[in-house]
Formats: C-alpha cells, structure tokens, sequence
C-alpha cells in the first residue's frame, strides 16, 4: 500500500512568488494535516481538513491557504514568499479528524527554499 | 496552553550504549495522547508510538521502552543497546482531545548520534 505522497520532493522559488504543494493520503485515509518545519525545529502546524472542510488553523498568516478535494488529495498554497518560509512541508493523514485515536502516518516532506 | 519541551538538544553515545531521552510536556486536558516519532535523514517522520493519558503502564517494543509518568508530565524513551540505525531526530509530540480538532504540538526535538 502507497504511504503519504508528496510532492514535488525538493523546490526553489524566489521572494514573491507563489507555491502550491500537493499530497496525496493514504487510501481511506479522510484527514489531512499540513506541518512546517523550519530546520532545527520541529513541525509546526499549519491546516487540518477533513471531508473537505477546513477544521483547524494555526498561527499563519493569509498567505498559507489549503484546501482537500473530493478524493481527499490536498493542495497548500503559499503566497508572495518570503525568505522565511524556507522549511520542510510535512503532510500528514489520518482515518478521522480525531487524531489522538487513531494517529497520523507522515509523508517525506517536501523541502522548499526561497533564495 | 500545550507544550512539549525536549531539553536534551544534542546526544551523543558509543554503540551498545543505553540511552534516554526525555520529554516534559503541559496542557490543561485531562483526555490527550502523547507520541514519539522518529525522523532520520531522509525527513519523513516515523511514528514510534502512541500513549493515551489514562494508561501509564510503561511500554516495551524490542530495544526501545518508553516510561510514563502523569505525576511529574513526563514521557520518556530508553534506547537499550543503541545502534548505528538509530541515529536520527526524535521528536515527543502532545495531541489534545477537547474537540474533534487535535493538531499535534512537537518539542523541538533531540538529535541522536551513535558512534560505532
């Protein structure tokens, strides 16, 4: 069975531009979370969305924006970028939005720099 | 609020070495499960394992054993016997169950080396 697919793995972009990474859960998979980690710390959490509803947001600005689609696949957009958001963008699925009872099942990440 | 604080940055330990690693955490739930994950160089995260606030029974799998203790907000993991393998970042992480929302909150992790 396919884990957690992310993608592009690697993506370098200048200040300004926009960004859109994608990842695909595991089959059956409902939930899907979206982490920054900025090197040398650990994930900080972005988006959650469930059946297509976003269910949670943390501490990002406008820029950040997501959404799920029908076959529960998910985009996360990155606006007007800046050096800053240079990190691993880790995605995360689950079976439900309530995690504690099932757990999650990362993906590899998709690293970005902003030269 | 929730917190997780891993206060051991860096450790470093010979091969068959054992090792701890230790993680402190706080929230105001008294329904939350704690995690372990493991994340070596190729970024993915790897869970290790899940514990939920009412089972403080300590937990062996193999080489790795991890003792919870609600009095003193503490989850930690032994590496008995380390290996070269188990060189990697590892993240403690806090999930609370208030609502059907339950982002994780990771420590800042502690980065393993084991030196053959």
């Amino acid at each position: 069975d396919a884990g957690v697919t992310q993608s592009p793995t690697h993506l370098i972009k200048t200040r300004g531009q926009h960004v859109t990474l994608r990842c695909s859960p595991i089959s059956g998979h409902k939930s899907v979370s979206w982490y920054q980690q900025v090197l040398g710390q650990g994930p900080q959490f972005i988006f959650q969305y469930y059946e297509k509803e976003e269910r949670g947001r943390g501490n990002f600005p406008d820029r950040f924006s997501a959404r799920q689609f029908p076959n529960y696949s998910s985009e996360l957009n990155v606006n007007a970028l800046l050096l800053g958001d240079s990190a691993l963008y880790l995605c995360a699925s689950s079976l439900r939005d309530r995690e504690g009872n099932y757990g999650y099942t990362f993906g590899s990440g998709t690293r970005l720099t902003v030269v | 609020a929730q917190k997780v604080t891993q206060a051991q940055t860096e450790i470093s330990v010979v091969e068959k070495e054992d090792v701890t690693l230790d993680c402190v955490y706080e929230t105001r739930d008294t329904t939350y499960y704690l995690f372990w994950y493991k994340q070596p160089p190729s970024g993915e995260l790897v869970f290790l394992i899940r514990r939920n606030s009412f089972d403080e029974q300590n937990e062996i799998s193999g080489r790795y054993s991890w003792n919870f203790q609600k009095s003193t907000s503490s989850f930690n993991f032994t590496i008995t016997a380390s290996q070269v393998v188990d060189s990697a970042v590892y993240f403690c992480a806090l999930s609370e169950t208030h609502s059907g929302n339950t982002p994780l909150v990771f420590g800042k992790g502690t980065r393993l080396s084991v030196i053959a």
